[in-house]
């Protein structure tokens, strides 16, 4: 079965510090994709990146990095340079080629930047 | 580009009461998606439709539960009767149905049943 897990269900990282979030997940669908979403406390969700599961290089957007060990079935989020605005909710999420655009969430991993 | 546009924002409402909610999903996107959010069951998928036709509603609780797309451009949640244990945040996304593409989500509809 398809799930996706984050293992942090919160986390504290001093302003200005690198902060990584885990995600694994678990497939045997050989195309899929890995998202990164973020919802801060006014609820809306924010697509912040995207990895493809046959993408060669690892996905970045500005300070947003995506760890993407396929072995190891990771994907990991890297915020680097953390700052107060960061402070929120973030939720690894899979899709599957074959499941005609369905997307798997994990349970989200709340991140609290400290000044 | 406007994003995906859902309406109401807020509602409050007694039990019993019919609730609808509405979706307008971002223009070409052929794939919406309604999600649930409460604090003790986290985001759950409800239903969603490809090209206007629903795909998996496995996610619906209960026949109280239903939801429409008549064509590409809007969508509907409604519950009736509605139930306390209903009160959560109702989200709606789009997407590209080709390829695995990001979901963009709405604002989210928080709903209050007393």
């Amino acid at each position: 079965a398809q799930k996706i897990t984050q293992t942090q269900p919160g986390m504290f990282v001093q302003e200005k510090e690198a902060v990584t979030l885990d995600c694994t997940y678990d497939t045997s669908d050989p195309s899929y994709g890995l998202f990164w979403y973020k919802q801060p406390s006014s609820g809306e969700m924010i697509f912040l990146i995207y990895q493809g599961s046959y993408d060669q290089q690892n996905a970045t957007e500005g300070r947003y990095s995506l760890n993407f060990q396929k072995a190891r079935k990771s994907a990991n989020l890297v915020i680097s340079a953390s700052q107060l605005g960061d402070s929120a909710m973030y939720f690894c999420a899979m899709t599957l080629y074959s499941s005609a655009s369905k997307i798997i969430f994990g349970s989200g991993t709340r991140l609290s930047i400290r000044p | 580009d406007a994003g995906v546009i859902q309406s109401p924002r807020h509602e409050v409402t007694e039990m019993g009461q019919e609730v609808t909610l509405r979706c307008k999903p971002i223009s070409g996107h052929n794939s919406l998606f309604w999600y649930r959010q409460t604090m003790m069951r986290g985001l759950e998928l409800l239903i969603y439709f490809n090209n206007n036709v629903p795909i998996d509603d496995s996610g619906m609780p209960e026949d109280r539960f239903s939801a429409k797309m008549p064509n590409a451009s809007f969508s509907t949640l409604k519950i009736q009767p509605s139930e306390p244990r209903d009160s959560a945040v109702y989200f709606c996304a789009s997407s590209f149905l080709e390829g695995q593409q990001p979901q963009h989500f709405g604002d989210g509809t928080r709903l209050s049943i007393l």
